[in-house]
């Protein structure tokens, strides 16, 4: 089944304490991209990623890092988190840049990630 | 700069037909999307336009595309109490990577 694949899927931290999302999809797509969704501000994007070994930063990348070593993982690290980095997030990947205009997104199921 | 916004809730009764309204600023967007959220779940592709069309129709859907009013609405006809979600319009610019930029989300509630 083409999927994307998150996890964790719920995750309560404290300040400060590294933490790594994974993100992995089996559909052979170049872009990936993760999202956070807070009430109220609907999704922003943190980061992108256009192929293995190119990132850039989306709206919000600020207290983020991601890495791109494969086609089919894009992690996102939380290095230090902070509680305003409580929220859902969202990985996605699509074909956009391999023919396509539009960019199809596809969506894993979300990871719910709390910092106290 | 890029905004996209929409109203936050609409409630309507089983069998209704359901207007969800949105309006972006920017001009030059490409492609314009509905994606729909269901609780506990990602978001998944409804339906997508592109920016030199003006209508797009698929079983229920119909999207409306009004360029010069930068509006964009979603008809789902014969709603039913399934629909219940959140829907979220995008748009995207060619120029950006194409980075989409995501509305609030409209919560859709359907009544029996």
């Amino acid at each position: 089944e083409a999927q994307v694949t998150q996890n964790p899927r719920y995750l309560i931290t404290v300040t400060g304490k590294k933490l790594t999302v994974t993100c992995s999809q089996n559909m052979n797509h170049e872009y990936m991209s993760w999202y956070r969704q807070d009430p109220g501000l609907g999704l922003r994007q943190i980061y992108y990623s256009m192929n293995v070994e190119v990132t850039d930063k989306g709206d919000v990348p600020e207290g983020y890092k991601v890495s791109r070593k494969e086609k089919r993982n894009f992690p996102l690290i939380l290095e230090s988190p902070s509680p305003n980095q409580t929220s859902l997030y969202f990985c996605a990947s699509s074909p956009y840049g391999q023919g396509s205009g539009a960019n199809v997104l596809t969506f894993g199921a979300g990871s719910r990630l709390t910092v106290l | 700069g890029e905004d996209v916004e929409q109203s936050l809730f609409l409630s309507v009764r089983e069998g209704d037909s359901s207007v969800i309204n949105c309006t972006y600023t920017d001009s030059s967007s490409t492609y314009l999307y509905w994606y729909k959220q269901e609780p506990g779940a990602g978001l998944q592709l409804l339906t997508y336009i592109f920016s030199n069309m003006d209508m797009k129709q698929d079983q229920r859907l119909t999207v409306l595309l009004n360029k010069k009013d930068k509006h964009l609405s979603l008809r789902i006809a014969d709603t039913q109490t399934g629909d219940s979600a959140i829907y979220f319009c995008a748009e995207s610019i060619d120029n950006q990577g194409g980075k989409l930029i995501f509305g609030q989300g409209t919560e859709l509630s359907v009544k029996p």
